[in-house]
């Protein structure tokens, strides 16, 4: 079965300073991969995903996240971050087939 | 247009008591997932609809959880008998096709005292 982990619960980091969030998943098969955002009392929102193609994945609000099949990895990057970039972070991963299987979640913690 | 709808937003129940959770997916989507979000978790999977049918049921802890969407379009999960460890916050999601980027609504969270 496949599984997504996350491997920071937490992630504390100045404002402006590159963050690097990491995401591993377990799959024999092909899949997709997405990044969600969960702001403070709102619903998860789509940050970006990888179907297939380029491996860079460019998302909403300067982020990026590279696909590197032979690692298993998914980890999402932004080169300078902002107080409003702090949410609760989820990787995901999709068999081709449906449901998406979430991690744990990376809260990122932006402090001035 | 607007987006995925849940209702309640919030539901305090007792312990025993049967429940109903409403999801109004975004209109014209096919696909409406349930998931359920405990405290410091990832959403975690309970069942997903291609129109009117469930096509994947596997994460339905037990037989008091039950969902429908008679006619394609709202669904309803049912729970029943609850117990306190069903409290969390019910996540609904749809998207227009099967592994195209779900929408999720806001959620309900549910408490059992």
């Amino acid at each position: 079965a496949q599984s997504v982990t996350q491997l920071d619960s937490q992630v504390p980091v100045f404002e402006e300073a590159p963050v690097e969030l990491r995401c591993n998943y377990s799959s024999s098969v092909s899949v997709y991969l997405f990044w969600y955002v969960q702001y403070p009392n709102q619903g998860l929102q789509l940050l970006l995903k990888y179907l297939s193609g380029s491996t860079l994945v460019k998302g909403i609000n300067g982020f990026e996240a590279e696909f590197n099949k032979s690692q298993t990895s998914f980890h999402l990057r932004k080169p300078s971050v902002h107080i409003s970039d702090t949410a609760e972070y989820f990787c995901a991963v999709s068999p081709t087939g449906g449901k998406l299987i979430f991690g744990q979640g990376t809260e990122l913690s932006v402090k001035p | 247009g607007a987006g995925v709808s849940q209702t309640p937003s919030n539901k305090v129940t007792e312990k025993g008591k049967y429940v109903e959770l409403r999801c109004d997916p975004i209109s014209g989507h096919t696909a409406l997932y349930w998931y359920r979000q405990s405290l410091g978790q990832g959403p975690e999977f309970l069942i997903y609809f291609q129109g009117t049918g469930a096509a994947d049921d596997s994460g339905l802890p037990n037989d008091r959880f039950f969902a429908v969407r008679p006619e394609g379009s709202v669904s309803t999960l049912k729970i029943q008998r609850t117990e306190r460890g069903d409290s969390a916050v019910y996540l609904c999601a749809s998207s227009s096709i099967v592994n195209s980027p779900l929408h999720f609504g806001n959620g309900t969270r549910l408490t059992v005292t």
